[in-house]
C-alpha cells in the first residue's frame, strides 16, 4: 500500500528545460528525502527535510532546489536540466530523523534528450 | 572506497531454491535496512535490522556488527521474488538519517 505519492511517473524533456517533481506523504512523518537512482541502480541522497527545515544537502548542482510547504510535501525543481540528470528520483519519508524505517514512493523517471 | 558492498551482483535460481544475499560494510553503523525493488517499482522496506536476526515469512535477515556484515536469506524462492535487493546502512553520529546504499543484488527466479 503506497503512502508516499510522487508525480509525475515519467518525464521526458530537453536539455536546458525546467522540471518540477512533487512528493506527498500521508503517514504523518516528520522527515522527507529525495534520493537519485542512477542507471546502475545506485541510490544516493540529495536532500533531507525535517518539519520543513533543510537538514541534509549533499553535493548537488545548484540547479537542483527542494521546496517544502509543510512536513507532508517535498517537491524538487531542476532549473536547467542536463543529460546527466537522467535518472529515477525517489522520494522517501520516515517518522523521525534516525534509526527508523524509510518509506519510498514509486519514483519519477526523468529522461533528458 | 565503497562503504557498502553487496554480493553477488546477480543471482539466478530455479523456483524452490534458497538464496543468501550478502552485505558487507566498512564503517560502523547505527542501523541496517534491506529493501526490495521490482523493475520499475518503488523500494519496499523488508527489514530494519541493526543487529541480530529477524524473520518475516520466507525471509530472514541477520546482522553481525562485529563482522561488519548483514545477510538476507530467502527460502523456497518463488518467481515473484525476482527483482533487486538493496541493503543500506545508517552511520552513527551524523544525526541526519542519511542512508548509504549498496549497488544491489539482481535476483531472477525461473519457474
Amino acid at each position: 500500500e503506497t503512502a508516499v505519492f510522487q508525480t509525475p511517473n515519467y518525464h521526458v524533456t530537453q536539455v536546458g528545460n525546467e522540471v518540477s517533481f512533487n512528493c506527498k506523504q500521508t503517514l504523518g512523518h516528520d522527515t522527507m528525502y529525495w534520493y537519485k537512482q542512477d542507471s546502475k541502480k545506485l541510490l544516493k541522497i540529495m536532500f533531507s527535510y525535517n518539519n520543513k527545515q533543510l537538514i541534509v544537502n549533499e553535493t548537488v548542482p545548484r540547479r537542483f532546489s527542494p521546496q517544502s510547504s509543510d512536513k507532508a510535501h517535498l517537491n524538487l525543481r531542476i532549473k536547467s536540466v542536463e543529460p546527466e540528470d537522467s535518472a529515477v528520483y525517489l522520494c522517501a519519508s520516515r517518522p523521525g530523523q534516525i534509526n527508523e524505517r524509510l518509506f519510498f514512493g514509486h519514483g519519477t523517471k526523468l529522461s533528458v534528450l | 572506497g565503497q562503504q557498502v558492498q553487496q554480493s553477488p551482483a546477480s543471482l539466478v535460481l530455479q523456483e524452490g531454491e534458497n538464496a543468501e544475499l550478502q552485505c558487507n560494510f566498512s564503517t560502523s553503523l547505527n542501523s541496517m535496512q534491506w529493501f526490495y525493488q521490482r523493475p520499475g517499482g518503488s523500494l519496499v522496506s523488508l527489514f530494519y535490522n541493526p543487529s541480530g536476526t529477524k524473520h518475516s515469512g520466507r525471509l530472514t535477515s541477520t546482522t553481525v556488527i562485529k563482522e561488519r556484515r548483514s545477510s538476507l536469506h530467502i527460502s523456497s524462492s518463488q518467481t515473484t521474488d525476482s527483482g533487486t535487493y538493496l541493503c543500506a546502512l545508517e552511520r552513527p553520529g551524523a544525526n541526519t538519517g542519511k542512508l548509504t546504499f549498496g549497488h544491489g543484488t539482481i535476483l531472477r527466479v525461473h519457474p
